[in-house]
């Protein structure tokens, strides 16, 4: 069964540093998502993405962060000048579609330490 | 706002007795919920949708979710729980906007069964 995957599996950075945390979503699907889940928080939308563009950002997706598609099967998100609040689980996601019938698949997500 | 409460932090339950975890949602319109399972170290694995049709929804490893609209709830149910069965389970619900959606989810309910 296709997967998303991610890595790395737990990122440790210092607090000013940026990281890139990296994403491969499902082969055919074409939407994209991060999300992240600071410990013992709910699960919270960060950004969706399609057609090399941001089609929605929470407020928590400032100028700090960054989504890139490198190639065709990268996915990427970028956190500038990381901050100790940063630290969280993130989760990248793809689906096929946009409609509200179609399911977003996770991946095991990143675990982001700042220090 | 749409928005998903789930009002159980944990439930405790003996292996082979049903299990139900709850679930209420709050939205405008439609309602587009989802379950989601999170095991340890592991990212987010779908269970089930309610999109429309019948009240009842079938899903993955002998879960089930019975749609009430009325109480608008989407509580998750299985007959015969499983010590394997023991994670984080999230209720989300699907948001429309501008045509991209994004998942709203709920706190998260932890189910430990016991043998």
């Amino acid at each position: 069964e296709p997967e998303v995957t991610q890595t790395p599996s737990h990122q440790v950075t210092q607090m000013g540093q940026e990281v890139i945390l990296r994403c491969v979503p499902i082969s055919n699907h074409l939407y994209f998502y991060w999300y992240r889940q600071i410990l013992g928080q709910k699960v919270e939308f960060l950004v969706s993405f399609y057609n090399n563009e941001i089609s929605e950002k929470s407020e928590i997706f400032d100028d700090q962060f960054s989504v890139e598609r490198p190639d065709g099967s990268n996915f990427t998100l970028k956190i500038r000048s990381t901050k100790l609040e940063d630290s969280a689980m993130y989760f990248c996601a793809s689906s096929d579609g946009d409609s509200t019938t179609d399911t977003q698949y996770f991946g095991p997500g990143t675990r982001l330490t700042v220090l | 706002a749409q928005s998903v409460a789930q009002p159980e932090d944990q439930v405790n339950v003996a292996e082979g007795n049903p299990l139900t975890v709850k679930c209420t949602y709050s939205v405008s319109g439609n309602p587009y919920l989802f379950w989601y399972v999170q095991y340890p170290n592991r990212g987010l694995q779908f269970l089930l949708k309610y999109i429309t049709g019948d009240n009842l929804v079938k899903g993955s490893y002998g879960f089930e979710a019975e749609f009430n609209k009325s109480q608008t709830s989407f509580h998750l149910k299985k007959p015969s729980a499983l010590v394997s069965d023991s994670a984080l389970y999230f209720c989300a619900v699907r948001r429309l906007s501008g045509g991209y959606n994004k998942l709203i989810f709920g706190a998260g309910t932890r189910l430990a069964v016991h043998p």
